[in-house]
């Protein structure tokens, strides 16, 4: 059975202090990593995809890794705005649209 | 585009009553996603969608959650009858098989159950 995990399932940051979030993930054949933000009341929403071990994409300032066992995304310099539940999730050969989802950090950033 | 709309936002209802959540995807796209969402055991995707067609619905708790998919603007998710622990926020997603990026899933702003 595929499984996500996520730790921590909490973090909570000074503004500027810089940290990583790690997803550790147990997929057949994985075909995509996937990561998304989660705003209180919202709908995910989309930030990266990783194919390959050694793929890293940036976005302002986050940076998301992949290593064959776990993903992490980093966080650089926080602001409070970045305060948010940050969710990974796995697609598995042969049917990358479905996704397995791990339960997600929640990032609280104080000024 | 104004992104995948669900609705109702919020639903209350009693144990036994039935419950139908409405989903319209992003125009264009062909795949259509119905996930639960629940402090205990986070987002689970529960049917999805290709083409109107239902592809994999293996994530259906039981035979009272039904799904439907009557055309590529509309899906519906239906509870018959519903218990209180059917509460949670359930999440409709679309994506484009043709896209660049084309696993990307876009979700809607949910819809939050409560089943007393």
């Amino acid at each position: 059975e595929d499984q996500v995990t996520q730790s921590p399932e909490a973090l909570r940051l000074q503004e500027g202090e810089s940290s990583s979030l790690n997803c550790s993930y147990t997929v057949s054949g994985l075909r995509g990593l996937f990561w998304y933000r989660q705003d209180p009341g919202k709908g995910p929403e989309f930030l990266f995809t990783l194919y390959s071990a050694g793929e890293e994409k940036e976005k302002e300032r986050l940076k998301a890794t992949l290593t064959k066992k776990e993903s992490f995304l980093h966080i650089t310099a926080p602001k409070p705005e970045d305060s948010a539940t940050y969710l990974c999730a796995a697609g598995r050969g042969g049917s990358n649209y479905k996704l397995t989802f791990g339960k997600g950090t929640l990032l609280t950033v104080n000024p | 585009d104004a992104g995948v709309i669900q609705s109702p936002r919020h639903e209350v209802t009693e144990m036994g009553q039935e419950v139908t959540l409405r989903c319209k995807p992003i125009s264009g796209h062909d795949y259509l996603f119905w996930y639960r969402q629940t402090m205990m055991r986070g987002l689970e995707l529960l049917i999805y969608f290709n083409n109107n067609v239902p592809i994999d619905d293996s994530g259906m708790p039981e035979d009272r959650f039904s799904a439907k998919m009557p055309n590529a603007s509309f899906s519906t998710l239906k509870i018959q009858p519903s218990e209180p622990r059917d509460s949670a926020v359930y999440f409709c997603a679309s994506s484009s098989s043709l896209a660049a990026s084309s696993y990307e899933q876009y979700f809607g702003p949910g819809t939050r159950l409560t089943v007393t």
